[in-house]
């Protein structure tokens, strides 16, 4: 079976320090790859999806970058924490098939508090 | 461009009662839709899927919701909510979108179960 791990679970960062939070997928292959944030109090914002090695889509511009070095681990990184980088951050994987209806499994999350 | 709405950002019902979360989408073809539910600090939960066929699924837990076409609508519902029900429930909607295969979520609803 299928199985998505995430760590670390939980992070505080100062501001302006590095960030890696790291996401691997096991028992399948080729899978498309997410990174979603939830802000507290508020739903899931889709940050990157990549649909194989080295090939990132951001969504929104921000302070995060993502890398995909191996096809089943996917990397959420910063140079500079901000503030506004605290939050819930999940890591997802979806089959990548021609049937692919989109449904995605999560990881456990990472908290990550910036102060 | 496809979008979710969750009309309800906190819903209280008392155990053994019955419970409907409400969920809207926009899309301009078929939709695939999706129910999640998320803990305190867990990831998502995939609680039930439409695809097509029988507009009634049946999910985990004991849940089920109804594709409605005509309204837009894939209500959530339970004949008879327990207090491990209480947490925070996601809609989502699934197509095609800049040649990928990507969830757009709700903001979601909170559950509260007074005993």
């Amino acid at each position: 079976s299928q199985t998505i791990h995430q760590w670390p679970a939980t992070l505080v960062q100062p501001v302006g320090s590095p960030l890696s939070l790291e996401c691997t997928v096991e028992g399948t292959s080729n899978p498309n790859l997410y990174w979603y944030r939830q802000a507290a109090g508020r739903g899931l914002q889709l940050l990157f999806y990549s649909v194989g090695i080295g090939q990132i889509s951001s969504e929104v511009p921000q302070n995060l970058s993502a890398s995909r070095p191996q096809d089943r681990q996917f990397i959420l990184s910063s140079k500079k924490l901000l503030l506004s980088d605290s939050g819930f951050y999940l890591c997802a994987w979806s089959v990548r098939t021609a049937a692919n209806t989109g449904e995605l499994f999560f990881g456990e999350g990472s908290r990550l508090t910036v102060l | 461009a496809q979008s979710v709405t969750q009309p309800d950002i906190h819903i209280t019902v008392s155990e053994g009662a019955s419970l409907e979360l409400r969920c809207n989408y926009s899309y301009g073809a078929t939709p695939y839709l999706f129910w999640y539910v998320q803990s305190p600090g867990q990831g998502l939960q995939l609680l039930l899927k439409y695809f097509s066929g029988d507009t009634l699924v049946q999910g985990i837990k004991g849940f089920e919701a109804e594709f409605k076409r005509s309204q837009s609508s894939f209500n959530l519902r339970k004949p008879s909510v327990h207090w491990s029900d209480a947490a925070e429930y996601f809609c989502a909607v699934g197509g095609t979108h800049t040649g990928r295969r990507a969830l757009t979520f709700g903001s979601g609803t909170r559950l509260q179960v007074q005993p």
